[in-house]
């Protein structure tokens, strides 16, 4: 059974600062990786994916890193700003049997301080 | 082109009542999705459907949960009767054809059971 963990849980960082966030899964054998973002009270937005073959993914100042042999992920965020403010979620899709499922971490909440 | 759309946004009932959700996923898209969210905790996928077939409802509590996707287009998502432990967020999302394809997801709907 595929699981997703994200570390750290919470994470309040000064405006402006660059940071990164952890992701790893237990089961390798994924088809791709996604990042998104969750605002309070709102859906979920896709910020970045990254297929099975890829090692990185860009997106203006996102990007996020894919280490399948060792089940990590990075999501780096250059240059914080106040809007960035947000719960980050990192998911996976694998096998689940006969279907593909999106699996998910419990999240990343970052606080921007002024 | 319109995202997906989900209502009621809010639903306060009381345990043993009854409640139901509605989904309309972005036009054309074949696959839908039903993701439960409990508060701290990354979405869980309750049931899967492919136009109006079900693919997927390993984690739907079908003692009390039920789903109908009439027509492959609009979902119900439906509670009956309510417990305690079901306050959530309930969204839905859709993609274009299989799980492995981008899911967007919609705004939820975030009830609570008292």
């Amino acid at each position: 059974k595929q699981e997703v963990t994200q570390i750290p849980a919470a994470l309040s960082v000064p405006e402006g600062e660059n940071l990164v966030l952890n992701c790893s899964f237990t089961d390798s054998a994924i088809y791709n990786l996604q990042w998104f973002r969750q605002d309070p009270g709102k859906g979920l937005t896709s910020l970045l994916l990254i297929q099975s073959s890829q090692r990185e993914q860009t997106s203006g100042r996102l990007n996020a890193s894919l280490d399948k042999s060792s089940g990590r992920s990075t999501l780096y965020i250059a240059a914080s700003q106040p809007g960035d403010s947000a719960t980050y979620l990192c998911a996976v899709i694998s096998s689940g049997g006969s279907n593909y499922k999106l699996t998910f971490g419990k999240g990343t909440l970052l606080t921007m301080n002024p | 082109e319109a995202g997906v759309a989900q209502s009621p946004r809010y639903k306060i009932i009381e345990k043993r009542q009854s409640v139901a959700f509605w989904c309309n996923p972005i036009s054309g898209h074949a696959t839908l999705y039903w993701y439960q969210q409990i508060l701290g905790q990354g979405p869980k996928l309750l049931i899967q459907f492919q136009n109006n077939g079900v693919v997927d409802d390993s984690q739907l509590p079908k003692d009390r949960f039920s789903a109908e996707r009439l027509k492959g287009v609009d979902s119900t998502l439906k509670i009956q009767p309510a417990k305690l432990e079901d306050s959530a967020v309930y969204l839905c999302a859709s993609s274009l054809l299989v799980s492995t394809d981008t899911q967007y997801f919609g705004p939820g709907t975030r009830l609570t059971v008292l």
